[in-house]
């Protein structure tokens, strides 16, 4: 079975461009996720998918970032403009799990996009 | 909100030696706990985890028992490795909040032959 990949591993742009990242998670999972490593810290929550569906997207920094999921399978993450404070590890994990039932929801993530903003 | 707070690194040990790394948390329902372990060059991968208080979690010689008294899950391990050198990450999570993992800020772990 094929984990969670992501693409591409390492981005380096100029403040002011765009940047897309993407997320394959695992086939059949239903729930994915997004979150960033900046600067060595805490990784951070940005936002997660039910399917095709936003169930969360409390941790968006701002509105410079936009994801989307099609169709449920795979997603992209775009930062437009992206600024300098955007450079990060950002990582996607997905589940299994329903909502709000116990049982196996354990995440598995990807690799991460390292995006270097200068 | 629910928080993960873990020991500052990073934390060099000799081959052999005993290993802990402290966690506390805090959350307002009952949440998941885990470790995460993150190898240079890799992405993150689940060491171990507990869902309910008293739960042991271990895997690879790593231990960590959920404390509901104390708040606490801290990872310990008898005798470390040189391939045990990585970052090694505290999280929660509530099903209540959808499952998002809320992480501590890592511990480096360098050990040293």
């Amino acid at each position: 079975e094929a984990g969670v990949t992501q693409f591409p591993s390492h981005s380096v742009i100029e403040k002011g461009q765009t940047v897309t990242l993407r997320c394959d998670p695992i086939s059949g999972h239903d729930n994915l996720y997004w979150y960033r490593r900046v600067m060595g810290k805490e990784i951070k929550f940005l936002l997660h998918f039910v399917k095709e569906s936003k169930q969360d997207e409390s941790g968006m920094p701002n509105n410079r970032f936009l994801a989307e999921r099609t169709g449920g399978t795979y997603s992209t993450l775009k930062v437009q403009p992206a600024e300098l404070e955007d450079s990060g590890v950002y990582f996607c994990a997905s589940s299994q799990g329903r909502i709000g039932v116990s049982g196996s929801y354990e995440q598995y993530f990807g690799p991460g996009t390292r995006l270097t903003v200068t | 909100g629910n928080s993960v707070t873990q020991m500052e690194g990073p934390v060099t040990l000799s081959e052999e030696a005993f290993l802990t790394i402290n966690c506390t948390y805090t959350a307002t329902g009952y949440p998941s706990l885990f470790w995460y372990v993150q190898y240079p060059g890799e992405g993150l991968q689940l060491l171990l985890k507990a869902t309910k208080a008293d739960d042991k979690g271990s895997n690879k010689g790593f231990e960590a028992t959920y404390r509901k008294e104390t708040t606490s899950f801290h990872l310990e391990k008898g005798s470390v490795q040189v391939s045990d050198s990585a970052v090694y990450f505290c999280a929660l999570s509530d099903r209540e909040y959808g499952n998002k993992l809320v992480f501590g800020a890592g511990t480096i772990l360098r050990v040293k032959s």
